[in-house]
C-alpha cells in the first residue's frame, strides 16, 4: 500500500537560514508527488509537483524540491526562510490509476526572527 | 484566481443529526473530491466524484456519508447521522483531469464539531 512519512513534526529555523523538510513514501511504481502548504486558516495550497522529466522542481514561493528515486525520497527545500513561510507544509503522493492522494502528518515550520 | 470556496468555516451539531457541507469547486473543474482532517492526523482521502457518480471511495466512506452535484456549481457532502468521530476539518478539492495529468486545488476547509 501507498503511504508518504514526513519524519520530522517540527522544524525550527531563523529567518534567512536554508530549510529542507524531508519526504519518503512507499510506492512500487513512479510516484506523483507534491507539496502542499496550509497556513492558519487556510486551504492546502500547492506549492509544486513531480510527475515525471526533471528530478529537481521549482515551486512558487522561492521552494523546490528533488526527487530521488533510489531514496524514495522527495524533499523540500528553500535557500533562505522568510517569516511568512510559517506553516504547515504537507506531502503528498498519487497515481496514474487511482483519484485519491495520499498525505503525509506534516511538518509545522516554525521561523525565528 | 479562480478558487475553491466552502460554506460554512465552521459547523457545530448535536450527534445524530444530519449536516450538509457545501463546496464551490473551480468553475472549469470536472473532477471533485472530499477530504477529512481529524485534529492531530493526517488529511484522508473520502471520496471522488466526476460525471455526476462517485468514482473512487474510501472505507471511511460508509453508507452515512453521500456526495451530490445539485447544480452546475456546488458540491456537496452530507453526513446522515453525524457521530462523535465525524468531528474533523472537511476540505473540498477540484481539478481539470484526473490526478495523473492535473492538480487538485484544495478550498479552506469546513470545520465540523459534533457534540
Amino acid at each position: 500500500a501507498q503511504s508518504v512519512t514526513q519524519p520530522d513534526i517540527h522544524i525550527t529555523v531563523s529567518e534567512g537560514a536554508s530549510l529542507e523538510l524531508r519526504c519518503n513514501y512507499s510506492y512500487g511504481a513512479t510516484p506523483y508527488l507534491f507539496w502542499y502548504v496550509q497556513s492558519p486558516g487556510q486551504g492546502l495550497q500547492l506549492l509544486l509537483k513531480y510527475f515525471s522529466g526533471d528530478t529537481l522542481v521549482q515551486g512558487i514561493k522561492g521552494f523546490e524540491a528533488e526527487f530521488k528515486r533510489s531514496q524514495s525520497s522527495f524533499n523540500l527545500r528553500k535557500p533562505s526562510v522568510h517569516w511568512s513561510d510559517a506553516a504547515e507544509y504537507f506531502c503528498a503522493v498519487g497515481k496514474e490509476s487511482s483519484y485519491k492522494l495520499i498525505f503525509g502528518s506534516g511538518t509545522r515550520l516554525l521561523v525565528r526572527p | 484566481e479562480p478558487e475553491v470556496t466552502q460554506t460554512p468555516s465552521h459547523q457545530v451539531t448535536q450527534m445524530g443529526q444530519e449536516v450538509i457541507l457545501r463546496c464551490v469547486p473551480i468553475s472549469n473543474h470536472l473532477y471533485f473530491y472530499w477530504y477529512r482532517q481529524i485534529l492531530g492526523q493526517k488529511v484522508e482521502f473520502l471520496v471522488s466524484f466526476y460525471n455526476n457518480e462517485i468514482s473512487e471511495k474510501s472505507e471511511i466512506f460508509d453508507d452515512q456519508f453521500s456526495v451530490e452535484r445539485p447544480d452546475g456549481s456546488n458540491f456537496t457532502l452530507k453526513i446522515r447521522s453525524t457521530k462523535l468521530e465525524d468531528s474533523a476539518m472537511y476540505f473540498c478539492a477540484s481539478s481539470t483531469r484526473q490526478i495523473s495529468t492535473d492538480t487538485q486545488y484544495f478550498g479552506p476547509g469546513t470545520r465540523l464539531t459534533v457534540l
